[in-house]
């Protein structure tokens, strides 16, 4: 059964704080890993993508994937208040066409106070 | 800049009409995906398309019909609008990030649609 769990939130933290988001997943099948950012009234738009377990680091932001404990965070250094958004985990059993869709988390709703 | 385009951001119907959203992607994609967002939910998948007349329903089909008849273009369809379809309608293409050339998936921004 396809089931992402996710904090919904809100997580508040003041500018400049390291923020950690996580998702549990229980489909041992998930081998892609996503995390997306969705401002309000917008369609989500991918921030990291990863495959299998590690760690993958761009600018600020950094996925972790750990598929022994079904376990991935991201984590955004030097947070702004422009990073205030919803994020959203997605996963996948497979990489790009033919594959059936992405799972997704409820999303957490972070604010960073100026 | 690649896009994908929903016709309609705002959309008001009522019970019964028969009503139909459409998404335009110009990255020629063969796969294209229909999701609704709703409060304490998140996203869940209704139908995709990996071809031109291909369809796959996906976990919450019901009440839901879609058309693809050009590769760039994919309808979503409710046949009897009901108020429990109201919702934000988003559409994707392709359906993940293609690892290997590191494609970003895209999301429009979404049809808030409200049925009366």
């Amino acid at each position: 059964q396809k089931e992402v769990e996710q904090d919904p939130g809100p997580l508040s933290v003041p500018e400049g704080a390291i923020v950690s988001l996580n998702c549990t997943y229980s489909n041992s099948a998930f081998q892609y890993f996503m995390w997306y950012r969705q401002y309000s009234r917008k369609g989500p738009e991918l921030l990291m993508y990863t495959y299998s377990s590690g760690n993958k680091e761009d600018g600020r932001f950094t996925a972790q994937v750990d598929k022994s404990s079904k376990y991935i965070s991201l984590f955004i250094r030097d947070s702004q208040p422009s990073d205030s958004a919803t994020y959203l985990c997605a996963m996948s059993s497979y990489s790009g066409g033919g594959a059936d869709g992405l799972t997704f988390g409820k999303g957490t709703h972070l604010i960073i106070q100026p | 800049d690649v896009k994908v385009t929903q016709s309609s951001r705002y959309l008001v119907k009522r019970t019964g009409e028969k009503v139909f959203l459409e998404c335009v992607q110009d990255m020629d994609h063969e796969n294209m995906f229909w999701y609704r967002q709703d409060p304490g939910l998140g996203l869940r998948l209704i139908y995709f398309s990996y071809d031109v007349k291909m369809k796959e329903k996906g976990d919450i089909p019901e009440g839901y019909s879609v058309s693809r008849e050009k590769k760039e273009r994919f309808s979503l369809i409710l046949e009897s609008a009901s108020t429990n379809q109201t919702s934000m309608y988003l559409c994707a293409s392709p359906p993940v990030a293609d690892f290997y050339s590191n494609q970003p998936q895209h999301f429009g921004d979404g049809t808030r649609l409200s049925i009366l």
